[in-house]
């Protein structure tokens, strides 16, 4: 069974950093891409960032570039995110999704997700 | 950047109805790589459609996907009390990896 676990939310002051840490288990963890989507309340769901399966590639929304960095550790199963200078509007819960995949092919996209976990930035 | 336009914004029906959401992109989305997730309040939300019309693990075959290049639909066959939630489409082909702002179906 796939799980993923995100962890190292809570409350910031702006300008601060945080990092995300998500454990994953269930498959094999460097075979997927991996994803941060957030969502702030009550507003719909945001995608972040994306990494490939090896670390090579990395892809970043426009809110996230040149603040949130994206990373993995293969060895121990574990996605994380770090992000630098908060802003007041990155309040949300972060989700950390599983990359698709079908047949034996692997794409972008999110299959399956942990719970999430909540970042709020105080201004 | 893909933009995608979900209609209607909130969808009022009963048990048993069928329900039919879009998703509209902006330019053509590659490979049909568009996926619909839906979320119920509390929860983190559930892959049930990618590639625009395969279902993904356990979803029940009341729910369908279709479309291609620009234009997508989720239909859900008869609508059951649990289906009651938000969907969200969503573009993979190409970074950024957009989210439509998601369609509320709620009980009429």
């Amino acid at each position: 069974e796939v799980q993923l676990l995100e962890s190292g939310g809570g409350l910031v002051q702006s300008g601060g950093s945080l990092r995300l840490s998500c454990a994953a288990s269930g498959f094999t963890f460097n075979n997927y891409a991996m994803n941060w989507v957030r969502q702030a309340p009550g507003k719909g769901l945001e995608w972040v960032s994306t990494i490939s399966g090896s670390g090579g590639t990395t892809y970043y929304a426009d809110s996230a570039k040149g603040r949130f960095t994206i990373s993995r550790d293969n060895s121990k199963n574990t996605l994380y995110l770090q992000m630098n200078s908060l802003r007041a509007e990155d309040t949300a819960i972060y989700y950390c999704a599983k990359g698709l995949s079908s047949s034996g092919y692997y794409y972008w996209g999110c299959e399956n997700w942990g719970q999430g976990t909540l970042v709020t930035v105080s201004s | 950047e893909i933009v995608l336009t979900q209609s209607p914004g909130t969808l009022s029906l009963s048990p048993g109805e069928r329900a039919t959401l879009s998703c509209r992109a902006s330019q053509s989305v590659r490979n049909n790589y568009l996926a619909w997730s839906q979320q119920k309040p509390g929860q983190a939300p559930r892959l049930l459609i990618y590639g625009a019309s395969s279902r993904a693990t356990g979803i029940p075959d009341r729910f369908s996907g279709s479309g291609s290049g620009t234009d997508f639909t989720l239909t859900i066959s008869r609508l059951e009390p649990e289906d009651f939630a938000v969907y969200y489409c969503q573009q993979y082909a190409d970074s950024p990896f957009t989210f439509g702002p998601g369609t509320g179906v709620d009980i009429k």
